[in-house]
């Protein structure tokens, strides 16, 4: 069946460290997939999305590579900010009627 | 354009009241899917509606229904409600359900059982 790994949290950084929060995934065909941001009191927000192989979704400084060979959607970010602290969620979506697919969530505490 | 919005904001019921929470999803949008998330936790899959029918149920009891209505707006309905539904209930919407549409999300109604 489909389903999606994600690190288990909670990340602790410093200002202006590199995040890398893992993500991998088990889907039949070629899902899209999605990395969500949830802000303390708020629901999900899509933070960035990639449709096929080697696509790079990008937002908000934040990147995550499709890679199909090793099946995985990892999140990164040069530089973290305070504000920056939140949920991630990564997700993956087939197509054709099938009900996206989320991760645990890893927590990012980012500390000034 | 207006996201997907949900009332009440908060919402207290006790123990055996019953519960009904509205979600309104983005103009244009089909599908409306239904998640509790627990405090700490992550998100676990309730409903999701498309064209007015249930498409898919998570793993829930009876008690928790919901309905989507003519013009693609959701209730969820949960009875008899126990101390453990205390969650974020958070509804999100998505143009029709192929093609790798992202869901998008309301704010969440915040269910306390006392």
């Amino acid at each position: 069946g489909n389903s999606v790994t994600q690190m288990e949290g909670p990340v602790t950084l410093s200002e202006e460290a590199f995040l890398t929060i893992n993500c991998t995934y088990t889907a039949t065909g070629y899902p899209s997939l999605f990395w969500y941001v949830q802000y303390p009191g708020e629901g999900l927000q899509l933070l960035l999305k990639a449709t096929k192989a080697d696509d790079k979704g990008s937002n908000k400084g934040f990147e995550a590579t499709y890679r199909k060979e090793t099946t995985s959607f990892h999140l990164e970010k040069g530089s973290v900010q305070v504000s920056d602290s939140a949920v991630y969620f990564c997700a993956l979506l087939r197509g054709g009627g099938f009900k996206t697919i989320f991760g645990a969530g890893t927590r990012l505490f980012v500390k000034a | 354009e207006a996201g997907v919005t949900q009332s009440p904001t908060h919402l207290i019921k006790t123990r055996g009241q019953q519960a009904t929470l509205r979600c309104s999803p983005i103009s244009g949008h089909t599908s409306v899917y239904w998640y509790q998330q627990a405090l700490g936790l992550g998100l676990q899959f309730l409903l999701w509606y498309d064209e007015g029918e249930e498409r898919n149920r998570g793993n829930f009891p009876p008690r928790f229904s919901g309905r989507q209505f003519p013009n693609y707006s959701s209730e969820l309905n949960v009875n008899a409600l126990e101390l453990e539904d205390s969650a974020l209930y958070l509804c999100a919407s998505s143009l029709a359900s192929g093609g790798g549409q992202p869901q998008h999300f309301g704010d969440g109604t915040r269910l306390s059982i006392l």
